[in-house]
């Protein structure tokens, strides 16, 4: 039982390059969250997905785009990088709304 | 948007010493939940409060929820270089909000 994990840890792109980070779990958790985070913002939700084939936008959605195919795997893109988008990305799973989120260990994403 | 408003931002203390951290807001929440991130890792759920009013305690660590469901705080007895880390508070607002919102979070550190 991994929980939640997040490929890639670590990752540098160039202004205008495009990625997609991985968001896995095994606990059969329906919910499932994008949040990015900050210094001295707090965690801040970009995305989120109430079950398999859906997503809602958080707090600070643009520049991003979330996929849920599968139920176990939540994926963030960034289809054109920008600086602003650097920061350390957690993806977090939930088995209901108010349940306890089971965070990964964050991707660090810098963009020059 | 509810805002939560932690205080204080950092906390730099001796081991042994006794410290409280709080969570503010002026909206009513239907729960609130206290977590702990260490460097380099994800945030992880310390412990849940759905009553106004309610204390719980785990080791030396005592969560109260105010009693109008706005504000909570978190005291640790005797700290330990073990308990350093960032404490962050979130809040549901209940309903069919599938969200929490995340306040800055408080940086502790406990010296040895």
């Amino acid at each position: 039982n991994a929980g939640v994990t997040q490929t890639p840890k670590f990752r540098v792109l160039k202004t205008g390059q495009s990625m997609t980070l991985l968001c896995a779990q095994d606990m059969n958790h329906e919910y499932m969250y994008w949040y990015r985070q900050d210094p001295g913002m707090g965690l801040r939700l970009i995305h989120y997905s109430v079950g398999e084939g859906t997503t809602a936008k958080g707090e600070v959605p643009d520049g991003y785009n979330v996929s849920r195919l599968k139920k176990q795997n939540f994926l963030l893109g960034l289809e054109s990088a920008a600086p602003s988008q650097t920061s350390v990305y957690f993806c977090a799973s939930a088995l209901a709304a108010t349940d306890t989120q089971y965070f990964g260990p964050g991707t660090r994403l810098t963009v020059l | 948007t509810q805002l939560l408003e932690q205080s204080p931002q950092f906390l730099s203390i001796q081991e042994g010493e006794n410290l409280t951290v709080y969570c503010n807001s002026s909206s009513v929440f239907s729960s609130l939940q206290w977590y702990r991130q260490e460097p380099g890792e994800g945030p992880v759920l310390l412990v849940t409060v759905v009553t106004g009013g309610e204390v719980k305690k785990l080791k030396r660590l005592t969560f109260q929820f105010g009693d109008a469901r706005k504000d909570s705080s978190l005291h640790i007895t005797a700290a330990q270089p073990g308990d350093t880390g960032l404490y962050l508070c979130a809040a549901n607002s209940g309903g069919s909000n599938y969200k929490l919102t995340f306040g800055k979070g408080t940086l502790l550190t406990v010296n040895p």
